[in-house]
């Protein structure tokens, strides 16, 4: 199984910060990697795919970058509805394995 | 619109099963897959396994396989997820999305169900 690493597991910002999440995979996974959004409560929401690739109406102050093993989302002028815990997840092969999650708390 | 509509929340006692279902509209069901997801009580997000909703085809993530089966009813456009000799670590928010009709690399989990609360208690 590949093992997702995400750093940090948790962090403190304010709206308007800039943020960045990092993601790391066991092995190389090319671009195969998406990030999702949850909110308590909530389901999982869909950010990106091919690991920079914004889904349809996704704000364009996210973005990511990386392949291989590295990858990192970044959330730029944060606004209070980005606080929330993200995770990635690698597509590469089965089983599909997510990281742990970071969670984004004022 | 494009949604996925899970059955509501279950409470079982250890040994039983569960079947959970995601009932799916607004696409076309046989052009994609569903994979599910569970989540234990503050914890985070665990893939269990696929099933192609063209042909059927699944792949089960290794920790669930034997207690796991997933199945689809095409007349219905919905999918369901049994789990057997349910245990109190089983307790858990179990999720339905939207992947790619065959495994493949590029997939992603772009439309997900409710959640489904399912408690396991003696």
């Amino acid at each position: 199984d590949i093992q997702m690493t995400q750093s940090p597991s948790s962090l403190s910002a304010s709206v308007g910060d800039t943020v960045t999440i990092t993601c790391r995979a066991g092995q190389n996974i090319a671009s195969h990697l998406s990030w999702y959004q949850q909110k308590p409560g909530q389901a999982p929401k869909f950010l990106m795919y091919g690991a920079s690739t914004l889904h349809t109406g996704v704000p364009s102050r996210f973005s990511g970058s990386g392949s291989g093993t590295d990858f990192t989302l970044t959330i730029r002028s944060l606004q209070l509805e980005d606080f929330a815990t993200y995770y990635c997840l690698q597509t590469y092969n089965t089983p599909r394995t997510f990281g742990q999650g970071t969670k984004v708390e004022i | 619109q494009v949604q996925l509509v899970q059955s509501g929340a279950e409470v079982k006692k250890p040994g039983a099963s569960v079947k959970v279902s995601c009932k799916a509209s607004g696409y076309t069901f046989d052009n994609y897959g569903i994979s599910w997801v569970r989540q234990a009580p503050g914890q985070g997000l665990e893939w269990m396994g696929w099933i192609s909703g063209y042909n059927g085809n699944t792949k089960y993530t290794q920790k669930f396989q034997g207690r796991v089966t997933l199945t689809t009813d095409t007349s219905t456009t919905t999918a369901y997820m049994e789990l057997r000799s349910l245990r109190a670590d089983d307790t858990a928010v179990y999720y339905c999305a939207r992947a790619t009709v065959v495994i493949e690399s590029w997939d992603a989990f772009d439309i997900w169900g409710q959640g489904t609360m399912v408690t396991v208690s003696s």
